[in-house]
């Protein structure tokens, strides 16, 4: 089975444009997760969709957003691009049992961004 | 919100050298996970703990849950080994609340 894939892996960007990361899930896995990694504040979780819908949110501004399709494949999206906002971006997916509020998440390689 | 602390920060073993990685959480928890990250970034899985041991080859987990800790144990460490060691545990739902890291370092 293959494992969370996500594109674009590495990404140069300038401050003020915006940008769009992509995550596909692995198979039979609806729930997908998007965490930002930076030295200076560890791993941070941004956002969950769970069949499209946003489940869960963290404390990110609302220049962060994200969607998921109907196969699961979800996006993350981000405006306006600061300096801050250069980071590791990490996307996992987990399988949801019912009765479970939380399940083994399986992580993606990251889209490394760099804003200039 | 959930509280997690992993130690030791910084590790630096010779090859061969067993070691023992510590992971305190601040409230209960039904799992727990264990994640290598290796030098290109990606989050590799070791273990889904919630209690209990678990053994995947030198690597081993105990989590006891009732005191709020886990520990991760490497036996004859390898250069191979060395990352950074996440203990993650769920904070809202299925949001993982990920402790700041062990960074190992096996040298030859």
């Amino acid at each position: 089975k293959a494992g969370v894939t996500q594109t674009p892996r590495y990404l140069i960007k300038t401050r003020g444009q915006q940008v769009t990361l992509s995550c596909s899930p692995i198979s039979g896995h609806r729930s997908v997760s998007w965490y930002q990694q930076t030295p200076g504040q560890g791993l941070q979780f941004l956002f969950e969709y769970f069949s499209e819908t946003q489940r869960n949110k963290g404390n990110f501004p609302g220049r962060f957003s994200g969607r998921q399709f109907s196969n699961s494949r979800s996006e993350m999206n981000v405006s306006t691009l600061e300096l801050g906002d250069s980071a590791l971006y990490l996307c996992a997916s987990s399988v949801i049992r019912s009765g479970r509020a939380s399940n083994e998440q399986f992580f993606g390689p990251g889209t490394r961004l760099t804003v200039l | 919100g959930i509280q997690v602390e992993q130690s030791p920060p910084d590790l630096i073993l010779q090859e061969g050298a067993n070691s023992t990685l510590r992971c305190n959480f601040s409230d209960s928890v039904n799992n727990l996970q264990w994640f290598h990250q290796n030098p290109w970034g990606q989050l590799i899985n070791l273990f889904y703990i919630p209690s209990g041991t678990k053994q995947n080859g030198r690597l081993s987990a105990t989590t006891v849950a009732t005191e709020r800790y886990s520990l991760l144990y490497i036996s004859s460490s390898q250069t191979t080994d060395s990352g950074v060691y996440f203990c993650a545990v769920p904070g809202d739902g299925n949001k993982l609340v990920f402790g700041a890291g062990t960074i190992l370092r096996v040298k030859s």
